[in-house]
């Protein structure tokens, strides 16, 4: 059964630095989303992508977030400058995009920022 | 968006079915009903939707409410391997297609 993968599985960095967050989405999906989960708290929407674009932010997807589909396989989502409470598990997921349709996750990339 | 409530948290023992409640009294006609799970450490994932009619897959059930107010995701027979997070969310359509997860129903499996 095809999923969605990402890359690395940790990554610890330090407060200022620059992250890449690196995903495959399941390979005839069309949309693409990022969304976070902060340790004890609920899983948090902060973009989607379609077509090269950017379809819905959330508040919380602001300048220092960027996302990219640099080729036909990867979606990255990128932190310019990470600071302390941006530590959370970040999930990936992907889908043909329509409301009865399911999203695939991934397994998620946990970020630790001190 | 329209809204669900779920109780925090449920037991159960191994092998016994469970019925895990959602209300969403604000629900609108076009709104699917979605449930997912998060397995501790795991993202979430997708366990069944319905729109109006019942809806059975292999993992679960959904029984929707007649007037669609309220809906219950029946596991029939609980294995330790479905100790999770659920989720009842609802897919509000136009062109909007981002899961809004709420704090979900975190069930414990007894063995």
């Amino acid at each position: 059964e095809p999923e969605v993968t990402q890359t690395p599985s940790h990554q610890v960095t330090q407060m200022g630095q620059e992250v890449i967050l690196r995903c495959v989405p399941i390979s005839n999906h069309l949309y693409f989303y990022w969304y976070r989960q902060i340790l004890g708290q609920k899983v948090e929407f902060l973009v989607s992508f379609y077509n090269n674009e950017i379809s819905e932010k959330s508040e919380i997807f602001d300048d220092q977030f960027s996302v990219e589909r640099p080729d036909g396989s990867n979606f990255t989502l990128k932190i310019r400058s990470t600071k302390l409470e941006d530590s959370a598990m970040y999930f990936c997921a992907s889908d043909h995009g329509t409301v009865q349709e399911t999203q695939y996750f991934g397994p998620g990339t946990r970020l630790l920022v001190l | 968006d329209a809204k669900t409530t779920q109780p925090n948290s449920m037991e159960s023992n191994e092998e016994e079915p469970v019925h895990l409640p959602c209300n969403h009294s604000t629900i609108s006609g076009t709104d699917y009903i979605h449930w997912y799970r998060q397995l501790p450490s795991q993202g979430p994932e997708y366990v069944i939707h319905g729109l109006t009619s019942n809806v059975n897959n292999r993992m679960a059930s959904l029984a929707i409410a007649e007037d669609r107010k309220s809906s219950t995701l029946i596991l029939h027979r609980a294995t330790l391997r479905d100790a999770a997070v659920y989720y009842c969310i609802l897919g509000s359509g136009a062109g909007s297609y981002q899961l809004t997860f709420g704090k979900g129903t975190k069930l414990s499996v007894i063995p």
